[in-house]
């Protein structure tokens, strides 16, 4: 079975500019997760979907925004990108998450941006 | 606010010597704890985990780990430390209330493997 792919691998901005990052998770999998890793602040949550609709968030301001669409796929956006945003951006799945139970993520080899 | 604290941000071993890296979680009720490793430039790959029972349990490539509920803590060990171990090692619980669902982290240890 496929892991978590995430595209592209490596992304170069300058302030300003908005970026999509695109997250496929593994088949069967319908919850999809966004982390933020910076070597300031390490590994963040930024926020959760499940059937196309997002179920937690991190704390992370309104220029970070996501969705998902019917086959599980997820994006990741963030417009008027900082210097701030340089990070590697990484994308989880997980069968889907019945109340009271959890099911492991499993992760992409990320995205890596750099805003210059 | 559940917290993952690992204390150690960089640990170095010889090869062949044992390792212990060491993670304390601030949590109210029975965490679900894990640990992952990190090789340059890739995602995170899961070690173990615990969710209930046996307080000591095995995962990947050698390594164990085991939730002591008095000390808060969940060490994760290896008798026999190879250079391809070296790397980074995350522990993480998953968070509850308004964090239901999403993974705390610990800032990590950097595993260096000498000759």
């Amino acid at each position: 079975k496929a892991g978590v792919t995430q595209t592209p691998r490596y992304l170069i901005k300058t302030r300003g500019q908005q970026v999509t990052l695109s997250c496929s998770p593994i088949s069967g999998h319908r919850s999809v997760s966004w982390y933020q890793q910076t070597p300031g602040q390490g590994l963040q949550f930024l926020f959760e979907y499940f059937s196309e609709t997002q179920r937690n968030k991190g704390n992370f301001p309104g220029r970070f925004s996501g969705r998902q669409f019917s086959n599980s796929r997820s994006e990741m956006n963030v417009s008027t990108l900082e210097l701030g945003d340089s990070a590697l951006y990484l994308c989880a799945s997980s069968l889907a998450r019945l109340a009271g139970t959890y099911n492991e993520q499993f992760f992409g080899p990320g995205t890596r941006l750099t805003v210059l | 606010a559940q917290s993952v604290t690992q204390p150690d941000i960089h640990i170095t071993v010889s090869e062949g010597a044992s390792l212990e890296l060491r993670c304390n979680y601030s949590y109210g009720a029975t965490p679900y704890l894990f640990w992952y490793v990190q090789s340059p430039g890739q995602g995170l790959q899961l070690l173990l985990k615990y969710f209930s029972g046996d307080t000591l349990v095995q995962g990947i490539k050698g390594f164990e780990a085991e939730f002591k509920r008095s000390q808060s803590s969940f060490n994760l060990r290896k008798p026999s430390v190879h250079w391809s171990d070296a790397a980074e090692y995350f522990c993480a619980v998953v968070g509850y209330g308004g964090s239901q669902g999403n993974l705390i982290f610990g800032k990590g240890t950097k595993l260096s493997v000498k000759p």
